[in-house]
């Protein structure tokens, strides 16, 4: 069975600070990573994905995220939160034996005040 | 983007009716989703295709179906909606195992 967990609901960062979102999975295999963002009354939008290799993942709009597998972590990080930031996040994981299922978190709402 | 739409995007339907969410992707892609998201719950997986005909359970199926006879459709039927399936539904559609799934814009749907 494979699980994603997201510990906070709602994280609060002063724009300019660096923005941390936390993400921890369980797969029974090896798991694929993913990040995304939800802006109010819109669908879903890419970030990044970890699938192999450097454990340290970019993405758009400077986030990266860092693969822990000690830890079956994967945060997101952005080194300077700006107000637009502001919006739901979501990580996924695929278990690579699985049949392609993909799983959600809960999500973390992430507000950035001025 | 990913060519992925849903219909209806908005429905309004009385409990106890069948419904038929549809969801379509131009990227003959082999992956297709539907989630609901629900305020404190997130997005739950209700099923998934993984090919043509094959399909398998979410974390939260009971009450729901699907059907994909084409690799472009992926439908979603409510067989007796209930006020408790009052939610907003997403279609998502992904190429490969290791590839990021593309979204849909959503359907509001509210089961009086």
């Amino acid at each position: 069975a494979q699980s994603v967990a997201q510990p906070e609901d709602q994280v609060n960062v002063a724009e300019g600070n660096p923005l941390t979102v936390k993400c921890t999975y369980s797969v029974s295999g090896n798991p694929y990573l993913f990040w995304y963002v939800q802006y109010p009354n819109r669908g879903l939008q890419f970030l990044l994905k970890y699938i192999t290799g450097d454990n340290l993942v970019k993405g758009s709009y400077g986030f990266e995220a860092e693969f822990n597998k000690s830890q079956t972590s994967f945060h997101l990080k952005k080194p300077s939160a700006l107000v637009s930031d502001s919006a739901l996040y979501f990580c996924a994981v695929r278990d690579i034996d699985s049949w392609g299922k993909l799983q959600f978190g809960a999500g973390t709402q992430v507000v950035v005040t001025p | 983007d990913a060519g992925i739409t849903q219909s209806p995007r908005h429905k309004v339907t009385e409990t106890g009716t069948p419904v038929t969410l549809r969801c379509h992707q131009t990227e003959n892609h082999r992956y297709m989703y539907w989630y609901r998201q629900d305020p404190g719950h997130g997005l739950r997986l209700i099923h998934y295709s993984y090919g043509v005909k094959d399909t398998d359970k979410g974390e939260v199926s009971d009450g729901y179906s699907v059907s994909r006879s084409k690799t472009e459709d992926f439908l979603l039927t409510l067989e007796s909606a209930t006020s408790s399936q009052t939610s907003v539904y997403f279609c998502a559609s992904a190429q490969g195992m290791n590839t990021e799934a593309f979204f849909g814009q959503g359907t509001r749907l509210t089961v009086v």
